[in-house]
């Protein structure tokens, strides 16, 4: 399966600033997913980037909070812009792939864990 | 995407089978079974999926019952290592999971 890394592994920011997340993979991959996990809490579905276009949004989450980058099949970065402490969590990267005689999976890369103060 | 049911935790004591049971009352016909569990700290991980037959694989089995309202995750052996939350997702492709609350698993040993 690919291989899928993710910097920064974790930071501390400030309220009012942006953090930009980039997530490499070591494969060409049509499908990649940013997701949110807030403390104690499961994954959401933050927006599918899409190579060549403008991603595509899950309810409650828009570009201006949260730009992302698709410039081409193993890269893309997640911003998140002006920074407030709810938006402390892990955000992690995810690719769908086609393993041999199978159905698409996802996997997911380790995430980094964002703290706001 | 058909909503499914977990409960919220159990325990399984090491070198046993662990059953993690899932209920998916409202799947349709084309919505698969997939499970994923993520250990405390890292990226979810793909465990298994099925569609109407039992799968099994080098980590865990999976049974789905013939009306498939319901399945079963099997980990044969449990590890102190399975120690995770476990999640059950129903719906048609593996783009776009939702991810419900899951079932933390406690490996006692």
């Amino acid at each position: 399966s690919a291989v899928i890394s993710q910097k920064p592994s974790r930071d501390i920011c400030q309220r009012g600033t942006s953090l930009t997340i980039q997530c490499q993979v070591d494969s060409q991959v049509t499908m990649m997913f940013w997701y949110r996990q807030q403390p104690g809490q499961s994954l959401t579905l933050i927006a599918t980037a899409n190579q060549g276009s403008e991603a595509t949004y899950e309810s409650g989450f828009v570009i201006d909070k949260f730009p992302i980058s698709r410039p081409n099949l193993t890269f893309s970065t997640l911003t998140v812009s002006n920074m407030s402490p709810e938006d402390s969590s892990i955000y992690l990267c995810s690719v769908e792939e086609q393993l041999a005689g199978q159905e698409d999976e996802q996997f997911f890369g380790p995430g980094t864990r964002l703290t706001v103060l | 995407d058909a909503k499914t049911t977990q409960p919220t935790s159990m325990d399984c004591a090491e070198g046993r089978a662990a059953n993690l049971p899932c209920n998916h009352s409202t799947i349709s016909g084309n919505e698969y079974v997939y499970w994923y569990r993520q250990i405390h700290s890292q990226g979810p991980q793909y465990i298994i999926h099925g569609l109407k037959n039992n799968e099994t694989n080098e980590m865990a089995s999976l049974i789905i019952t013939e009306d498939r309202k319901s399945s079963t995750l099997i980990l044969p052996h449990a590890t102190l290592r399975d120690t995770a939350v476990y999640y059950c997702i129903a719906q048609t492709g593996a783009n776009n999971l939702f991810f419900g609350t899951g079932t933390r698993l406690t490996v006692i040993p």
